[in-house]
C-alpha cells in the first residue's frame, strides 16, 4: 500500500534561517503530494499542493518540490519567522481517492527570535 | 465562516461509558473522514463517508462506529470507551476525485477516557 516516511521530527532554527523538510514516499500511481501545517491547539491547514504536473507549489514564502526520480519531496522557506513555529506534515493523496490521505509522523518546527 | 466544526472540542469519558463526537461541514463535500492523532503515530484514518448513508472502514476502526446521518454531519461513536481512546480526534472533509484531493479539517476534539 501507500506509505509516507518523514525522518525529521523536530528541527530548531533562528529567524532568517533556511527551513527543509524531506518526505518519501511509496506508491503504485502517480502520487498527489500534500503539505499541511498545524498550529498549536488547531486542525491540520493545507499548505501546499504538488502533482506530477507542476512539480511544484508556492504558498505563503514555503516552496514544495518533488522529485520522481529519489521519490521524495521537500518542504523549504529561505527565511523563517517565529510565526512558522508549528507542525509540519506530509501527506500522500490514496490510490483510492476517497480513502482519506496517508500522513507522514510530522515534522516540529520551532522558531525562536 | 469555519467550514468544519466539531463538538465537543474536550470530553472527559469513564471507561465503559458511551462517547459521541460529532462533526458538521458547510463545504458541500461529499466525502468525510474521522482521524486521531497521537504522539509517534501521526494522523490516522479511522472512518470515512462517500456521502450520506455510507460509512467505510479506514486503518484503524476497531472500537469505533460511524454514522452519516446527513450531507453535513458526519459522527464518531465509542460504544464501549478504553482510556486507549485518550487522543484528539480529528474530522476533514473533502471532494476526492474530482482532482481537489485536499481535506480540510476542523478544529479537532481532545478526548480524555479516566
Amino acid at each position: 500500500g501507500d506509505s509516507v516516511t518523514q525522518k525529521q521530527g523536530q528541527v530548531t532554527l533562528s529567524e532568517d534561517d533556511f527551513l527543509f523538510i524531506n518526505c518519501t514516499y511509496s506508491t503504485t500511481t502517480y502520487p498527489t503530494l500534500l503539505w499541511y501545517v498545524q498550529y498549536l491547539g488547531q486542525g491540520p491547514q493545507l499548505l501546499l499542493k504538488v502533482t506530477t504536473a507542476n512539480n511544484k507549489g508556492i504558498s505563503r514564502g514555503f516552496e514544495a518540490t518533488y522529485d520522481k526520480g529519489t521519490t521524495s519531496f521537500h518542504l523549504q522557506k529561505a527565511s523563517v519567522q517565529e510565526s512558522d513555529s508549528a507542525v509540519y506534515f506530509c501527506a500522500l493523496v490514496a490510490n483510492n481517492y476517497a480513502q482519506g490521505l496517508t500522513f507522514g509522523l510530522g515534522t516540529r518546527v520551532s522558531v525562536f527570535p | 465562516e469555519a467550514a468544519v466544526t466539531q463538538s465537543p472540542r474536550n470530553k472527559v469519558a469513564v471507561t465503559g461509558g458511551k462517547v459521541t463526537l460529532s462533526c458538521n461541514q458547510t463545504n458541500n463535500h461529499n466525502n468525510m473522514y474521522w482521524y486521531r492523532q497521537d504522539t509517534g503515530h501521526g494522523l490516522r484514518l479511522i472512518h470515512y463517508s462517500y456521502g450520506a448513508g455510507s460509512t467505510e472502514k479506514g486503518d484503524i476502526p476497531d472500537g469505533y462506529k460511524a454514522s452519516r446521518p446527513s450531507q453535513e454531519n458526519f459522527s464518531l461513536i465509542l460504544e464501549l470507551a478504553t482510556p486507549s481512546q485518550t487522543s484528539v480526534y480529528f474530522c476533514a472533509s473533502g471532494e476526492a476525485g474530482t482532482g481537489k484531493d485536499e481535506q480540510y479539517f476542523g478544529p479537532g476534539t481532545r478526548l480524555t477516557v479516566l
